[in-house]
């Protein structure tokens, strides 16, 4: 069965440090993993897609990192800010026929002064 | 660019009734693709429209219904509506339905059956 585990469930980091968030899944046949952020309220917004060739990424203080062969990412965050507050959820693709994707349910980050 | 958006914004229902979502796709998107999110389940797939045509359905039930008009535009209707309906209504679009293409999404729908 398709699915995308991300841990932790939540967690609660001071302004200025740094956090990682995993996400591990057994989506087959693999095609791309991407990390969404996503306000509370609000849409989730892309922050990267890796493919299967690529290791790592970076989108300014994010950097997304892709093991295929133990199927595990992960999304480092570099000098947190208020502003990072938010669920990020990890999105597998599977190359089937057409594009399905396969949600995680998130990690809730919180960022206290 | 206008990014994707989806009306209404919020709405509150009572069981029974039907209600109607409406998304504008991206210019130039030719995909739509509609999500159910609730706190419990995260985010669920309901169906993918791509040129008018479904192309990929969820594990929804048949109250669950949706179609795309020529200029991409996309509605989703639930019928019947009960109390688990209750949730944020994404809509995303893409360029194409490629593998690695990109998915925008819009604000949501916050719809709450009482």
């Amino acid at each position: 069965k398709n699915q995308v585990e991300q841990s932790p469930q939540s967690l609660i980091i001071l302004e200025g440090k740094n956090c990682t968030l995993q996400c591990n899944y057994t989506v087959s046949p693999f095609s791309n993993l991407r990390w969404y952020k996503q306000d509370t309220g609000r849409g989730p917004v892309s922050l990267t897609i890796m493919t299967f060739s690529e290791n790592t990424k970076s989108n300014g203080r994010y950097t997304a990192t892709l093991d295929a062969d133990t199927k595990q990412s992960s999304l480092h965050i570099t000098a947190s800010q208020l502003s990072d507050s938010a669920s990020y959820i990890c999105v597998v693709s599977a190359r089937t026929g057409f594009q399905k994707l396969v949600f995680g349910t998130g990690t809730r980050l919180l960022v206290s002064p | 660019k206008a990014g994707v958006t989806q009306t209404p914004r919020y709405l509150i229902k009572t069981r029974g009734q039907q209600v109607t979502l409406s998304c504008s796709p991206i210019s130039g998107h030719r995909s739509v693709s509609w999500y159910q999110q609730t706190p419990g389940q995260g985010l669920q797939f309901l169906f993918e429209y791509f040129s008018e045509t479904q192309r990929n359905k969820g594990n929804f039930p048949g109250r669950f219904s949706g179609r795309q008009f020529s200029n991409s535009r996309s509605e989703m209707n639930v019928s019947t509506l009960e109390l688990g309906d209750s949730a944020l209504y994404l809509c995303a679009s893409s360029a194409t339905v490629g593998m690695n293409t990109e998915a925008f999404f819009g604000q949501g729908t916050r719809l709450t059956v009482v």
